[in-house]
Parts: structure tokens; sequence; C-alpha cells
């Protein structure tokens, strides 16, 4: 089974602290994505990548920058953390015709 | 107007009952289509794939209707462990597009 491993469950940062969040996947999978989840408007794509050093912006990327340096490991970077970025964050991984599988999530909150 | 839309429900049945519903989605070139489950505080899992011609995995059911463009979900014979979000998925090229989910609870 794939596996998805976010670095953190929960975080807690300061307005305007830049902040990381990790992710790597064991399975060799070329695309990877980041989503937030809120109550009431589901997942939405921040970010994904379809290789090694690349990138494309999903929907809401304002505010979030990517990093894939090397292929199991997708970083979503908050570049000033703000308050309306409080949310749970999720990273996936791509196996085509398969699904996605889903890390445990980083449930961020900014103060 | 939302790619995926739900009904936020929630339904509560009791164990045994059956529970169906739907999801509508907006882009007519959506090319798969997935059922998720999510339980509290946790991350979504692949529930089962939907078919053009339906599908079935135990007591779930997955319907799609491309003319009219909805998914639908049936669940037999309740259990309480069916108690979750079930968010309805579309894709587009390597795209999900996600539905707010469908809260069920299933009460003894």
């Amino acid at each position: 089974d794939v596996k998805v491993t976010q670095s953190s469950r929960y975080l807690v940062k300061r307005t305007g602290e830049k902040v990381f969040l990790e992710c790597v996947q064991d399975m060799d999978h070329e695309n990877m994505f980041w989503y937030r989840q809120d109550p009431g408007l589901g997942l939405r794509l921040i970010y994904f990548s379809y290789d090694v050093k690349m990138k494309e912006k999903g929907d809401i990327p304002e505010g979030y920058s990517v990093s894939r340096e090397k292929k199991e490991r997708f970083s979503l970077i908050l570049e000033s953390a703000s308050t309306n970025q409080t949310s749970m964050y999720l990273c996936a991984s791509l196996r085509q015709n398969y699904g996605y599988t889903f890390g445990s999530g980083t449930r961020l909150t900014v103060v | 107007r939302k790619e995926v839309e739900q009904d936020p429900g929630p339904f509560n049945v009791p164990e045994g009952a059956t529970v169906a519903f739907n999801c509508t989605y907006s882009n007519s070139a959506s090319q798969s289509f997935f059922w998720y489950r999510q339980d509290c505080r946790k991350e979504p899992k692949l529930l089962m794939s939907v078919y053009s011609s339906g599908n079935e995995d135990g007591r779930f059911t997955a319907q799609l209707n491309r003319a009219s463009q909805y998914i639908s979900l049936l669940i037999r014979d309740s259990k309480l462990s069916d108690s979750a979000t079930y968010l309805c998925v579309v894709s587009l090229d390597y795209k999900l597009s996600f539905g707010a989910g469908t809260t069920v609870t299933v009460r003894a």
C-alpha cells in the first residue's frame, strides 16, 4: 500500500511566520497534490506537481508556494502565515486508475 | 456554481436501513468519478470508483448518470461503522474536484 506521510498532525504558528508543511510518499508516484479542507467548502486544491521541479497552481494558490526537489517529497510553504490560513491541510499522491492516497493531514492553527 | 455539489445531510438512519444520496457535477467533460469516505478528523479514503455501468462493492452501490451529470451512492443494511462523511469526487485529467460531503449517522 502507498504510504503518504505528513510531518506534523497539529501545528500552531503565529501570524507572519513562514510555515513549511512536508509530505513524503514512498511509491515513486509522479503526481502529488496539496489541498486544504474547511467546513462546508470541502477540499480545495492549492497546488499540484506532476514531476520533480514541476508545479501547477490549483484553485486557491494565493499565499502559498510549493517545492518539489525530489520525487518523493512535496512541500507546501506559507510565506507569511495569516489567520485565514487556519485549516486542515491534506497532501495526496496519485496512482493512475487507482485514485488518490491521502496523508493523515496537518491541522494548522495560525494565531 | 460549485463544480461538485452534495446534500450535506445529515442522514440519520437506524441500523439495517438503506440510505442513498446523490451528488451533481458541473463539468460535462469530467472523466472519472469516485466516492471517498472520511471519518471525523481523519483523511479521506477511497471507498469506490464509479463506473458508467454502475458498480457494487458489498453493501455499497454506485451509479453514474452522465446525461444528468450526477452520481449516487446507496448503502444497504447500514452498520454503525458506516457513520462517516461521504465525499463525491470528480476527476478531469489529474485534477480532482471534491464535494463538501454528505454526513451519514447510523444509530443503534
